[in-house]
């Protein structure tokens, strides 16, 4: 079967980094896409990766390694408002998504 | 630009009782989407379409109906309403269905049913 794993909940501290990772089980890989969510809204996206690497946007990073299945979403400097769930979802070979269950970052003062 | 927009945000149905969630978007894409989102879950697929006309199901069909008359609508219709149907719905759209188009994504459907 298809499946994403992320952590379900996460803590950390205002102005520091945190890594959160997402590894993946698909049948196909056609890119990988991280998205955030705030409580009640709805996901917007956040970046896609489709080759090996690290993909830098302002303060969030994201890394792909295709042959390890696995991807991470590294945020720096973190702020109160990024406190948030945060979604990995990977295309399939049928260029489905398939979706983890989201990690929950708490960020403290 | 609205972008994706879903009515209503909030909803509370009896079991047996059927509803149409409602899906528009001005941004000209061609692939719409369903998803729910329960909690300690992934968002899951219900049902999609790639145009006008053209509709299939996803991963999680059983219960729910659309139809795609237009590029710009995407009715989600819930025929008899269970409990197991209580979730968030999400409407979802992109420019195509190949892998690298970015959903936006509507505001979301709250749906309770007793």
């Amino acid at each position: 079967g298809q499946n994403i794993d992320q952590p379900t909940e996460m803590t950390a501290t205002e102005g520091a980094i945190v890594q959160i990772n997402c590894t993946y089980q698909t049948s196909g890989f056609n890119g990988l896409f991280w998205y955030q969510q705030h409580a009640g809204e709805a996901p917007t996206f956040l970046s896609y990766n489709v080759l090996d690497g690290l993909e830098e946007k302002g303060r969030f990073s994201s890394f792909l390694s295709r042959s390890k299945g696995y991807s991470y979403l590294l945020l720096k400097e973190l702020q109160m408002k990024d406190s948030a769930s945060y979604l990995c979802a990977v295309t399939d070979s049928n260029y489905q998504l398939i979706w983890g269950a989201g990690t929950k970052l708490i960020i403290k003062p | 630009n609205a972008g994706v927009t879903q009515t209503p945000k909030f909803q509370v149905l009896k079991t047996g009782q059927s509803m149409t969630l409602q899906c528009a978007q001005d941004m000209n894409h061609e692939y719409m989407s369903w998803y729910r989102q329960d909690p300690g879950m992934g968002l899951r697929l219900i049902h999609y379409s790639v145009g006008a006309g053209i509709t299939d199901q996803g991963e999680v069909p059983n219960g729910y109906n659309v139809s795609r008359s237009t590029t710009e609508d995407f009715p989600l219709r819930l025929l008899s309403a269970a409990p197991s149907q209580t979730s968030v719905y999400f409407c979802a759209s992109s420019y195509t269905d190949s892998g690298a188009n970015v959903l936006t994504f509507g505001a979301g459907s709250r749906l309770t049913v007793l």
